[in-house]
């Protein structure tokens, strides 16, 4: 069974547009970590953010932030004034207690127009 | 300084042969992983070796094998290559226990099987 779910496969916007990407993610486990990675065009995979189960803060990165809310399961990541440089496949990823693998969604493409 | 890095880049070969692909991290951490990326973009987990310990081994074919001669270095060996391992070969790195870390991509390998 999928453990994390990207629902949108691909979302297109013109510069300046904010985007959320959503991710529910499934877990018995009380403690897990969530994890978001962007792999731009030129294909590596870069590291954005972690965030463990016990911690519902929002965080805030520069134009990035995170919405983590354990009651409905859901990590949604937001791209505010989005830019051709957000351009990427973004992947939201779990990692179950005492579990070093990530399980991956499916990825959402985005794609910002100028 | 490239943090994980992998060799080669590219790799096209002919079904039936042999080919292995190599990975080395200079963070000096203690856990390394090999993930595959199919066409459609799907991440997942392969093998995970702790402090040169096999701690992860997913349904792979045995034609498959991880090999770690030191905690630096992870390489994965395939032996008679078919056309569906034809994929992106990602290595990536981690600290070890205590928590999953996020975990530190190499750039990939693209691995063509003709």
């Amino acid at each position: 069974a999928q453990k994390v779910t990207q629902a949108q496969t691909e979302i297109s916007v013109v510069e300046k547009e904010d985007v959320t990407l959503d991710c529910v993610y499934e877990t018995r486990d009380t403690t897990y970590y969530l994890f978001w990675y962007k792999q731009p065009p030129s294909g590596e995979l870069v590291f954005l953010i972690r965030r463990n189960s016990f911690d519902e803060q929002n965080e805030i990165s520069g134009r990035y932030s995170w919405n983590f809310q354990k009651s409905t399961s859901s990590f949604n990541f937001t791209i505010t004034a989005s830019q051709v440089v957000d351009s990427a496949v973004y992947f939201c990823a779990l990692s179950e207690n005492n579990d070093y693998k990530l399980s991956f969604g499916a990825g959402t493409t985005v794609t910002v127009r100028a | 300084d490239t943090a994980v890095s992998q060799t080669p880049k590219y790799l096209v070969t002919q079904m039936g042969n042999d080919k292995s692909i190599k990975c080395e991290q200079n963070l000096g951490h203690d856990t390394m992983y090999w993930y595959k990326q199919d066409s459609k973009k799907f991440l997942k987990i392969m093998f995970s070796y702790n402090n040169k310990e096999l701690i992860i081994n997913e349904t792979v074919p045995n034609r498959f094998s991880p090999k770690s001669p030191d905690k630096a270095h992870l390489n994965l060996h395939i032996n008679s290559l078919e056309l569906g391992d034809s994929a992106v070969y990602f290595c990536a790195s981690s600290r070890p226990a205590g928590g999953p870390y996020e975990q530190y991509f190499g750039p990939g390998t693209r691995l063509t099987v003709t």
